[in-house]
């Protein structure tokens, strides 16, 4: 079966630009959650989505938005990119949106703003 | 006060070495707790969940005091393969409402194990 995965896996923006990441979750999993990790830190929570509503949102500025498809599949936006949103954006996946269920992280986006 | 701290590492221990991580976390409604692994440049993997028994998984112990909020992790007999980054976890969306799951990391604890 195929893992959690997420596109692109590399990206290079300039600032000011948008981009837009992208994420299917393991099949039978509803639940897709996004973090954000800066070299040298522990993964940051941006969002959650379970059956495609916003289940929780960490804190990030209104740049960041992201919603979920009939398919569980997810999209994370970004606006008008800042040098300091250089990061690898993870997407993790889990079968319910409850706290006692593993949680399966794709291999990442890794972003570059220049 | 962070809400997830560790042990700042790195660790460097040699093989057969037992070595044991710490974590803290600030907010008492936690309700899940996890060590996760992180090899260089790859996404994290969940090693185990913590219960308030404690948990055994090989040669893996982890240990949650809820009256502290400690988190620890304790490896016996180090090999080469567990040379990582050790990332506690906890989970604060449990109690934000049904089907919210908010995983809230510390900023990780490096091992290098030697031969």
């Amino acid at each position: 079966d195929a893992g959690v995965t997420q596109s692109p896996t590399h990206l290079i923006k300039t600032r000011g630009q948008h981009v837009t990441l992208r994420c299917s979750p393991i099949s039978g999993h509803k639940s897709v959650s996004w973090y954000q990790q800066v070299l040298g830190q522990g993964p940051q929570f941006i969002f959650q989505y379970y059956e495609k509503e916003e289940r929780g949102r960490g804190n990030f500025p209104d740049r960041f938005s992201a919603r979920q498809f009939p398919n569980y599949s997810s999209e994370l936006n970004v606006n008008a990119l800042l040098l300091g949103d250089s990061a690898l954006y993870l997407c993790a996946s889990s079968w319910g949106g409850q706290g006692d269920t593993e949680a399966f992280f794709g291999q990442g986006t890794r972003l570059t703003v220049v | 006060r962070k809400e997830v701290e560790q042990d700042p590492g790195p660790f460097n221990v040699p093989e057969g070495a037992t070595v044991a991580f710490n974590c803290t976390y600030s907010n008492s409604a936690s309700q899940s707790f996890f060590w996760y692994r992180q090899d260089c440049r790859k996404e994290p993997k969940l090693l185990m969940s913590v219960y308030s028994s404690g948990n055994e998984d090989g040669r893996f112990t982890a240990q949650l005091n809820r009256a502290s909020q400690y988190i620890s992790l304790l490896i016996r007999d180090s090999k080469l393969s567990d040379s990582a980054t050790y990332l506690c976890v906890v989970n604060y969306g449990y109690y934000s409402g049904a089907g919210s799951y908010q995983l809230t990391f510390g900023k990780g604890t490096k091992l290098s194990v030697i031969p």
